[in-house]
């Protein structure tokens, strides 16, 4: 079955570490996103990828970075810098605009706190 | 893309009864897009709706656009418990990502 698939489920970051979160999706989407979700909060869109090896920043990009080296893959790296990166971290993937608007399909997301 | 404003903000019925919630938004549209959220779980689309469309159906889901007043609604009939979530609509624009609000909170009381 085609899907996307978040890892791990659950993250534990120590202060001052970098960590990494996976996401892989075998629909043949062209676009991947990441978005972060507070509690209670809408979803705040971290950086967004219409193509392999090409990305743009979101409204909250900075203390992350990413890679698309690629088409089914878009990990998220929460770097030091990201000084409260406890949250829930969703990453996405859908068609581009004209290849047929179907909507967005979510991986179940990955849950990241800081000790 | 442009945010979605849902409302209200928390909805709690009981169930067999429906589930109605709002969605406003400011620019015109090409098509706008509902989605459910259950506790600690991704989004999962759920209907799609095209600014030539007034209303569409799927299972227990009903969605109209208005867009003369910028506004849509879902409309979930006979609530079970299992509809408990939060829901949100979001309408792409051009190549930009879509922007998701707060969402409507809908406990369905068994």
């Amino acid at each position: 079955d085609g899907g996307i698939t978040q890892s791990p489920k659950y993250l534990f970051r120590k202060e001052g570490q970098n960590v990494t979160l996976s996401c892989e999706q075998n629909l043949n989407h062209d676009a991947m996103y990441w978005y972060r979700q507070d509690p209670g909060q809408g979803l705040r869109l971290i950086y967004y990828s219409q193509i392999v090896n090409d990305f743009q920043k979101g409204d909250i990009a900075e203390g992350y970075s990413v890679s698309r080296e690629k088409k089914e893959s878009f990990p998220l790296t929460v770097t030091s810098a990201q000084k409260n990166p406890t949250a829930f971290y969703l990453c996405a993937s859908s068609n581009l605009p004209g290849q047929g608007g179907h909507g967005y399909t979510f991986g179940s997301g990955t849950r990241l706190t800081v000790v | 893309s442009q945010q979605g404003e849902e409302d209200p903000q928390a909805l709690s019925i009981q169930e067999g009864e429906n589930a109605t919630m709002n969605c406003s938004y400011k620019t015109s549209i090409n098509n706008l897009q509902w989605y459910r959220q259950n506790s600690g779980r991704g989004l999962v689309h759920l209907i799609l709706i095209r600014s030539n469309e007034r209303e569409k159906h799927s299972g227990r889901l009903r969605v109209t656009l208005d867009t003369s007043k910028k506004s849509s609604s879902l409309l979930i009939t006979a609530s079970r418990a299992a509809d408990t979530a939060s829901y949100f609509c979001a309408s792409p624009s051009g190549n930009t990502p879509l922007v998701f609000g707060k969402g409507t909170r809908l406990s369905v009381i068994a």
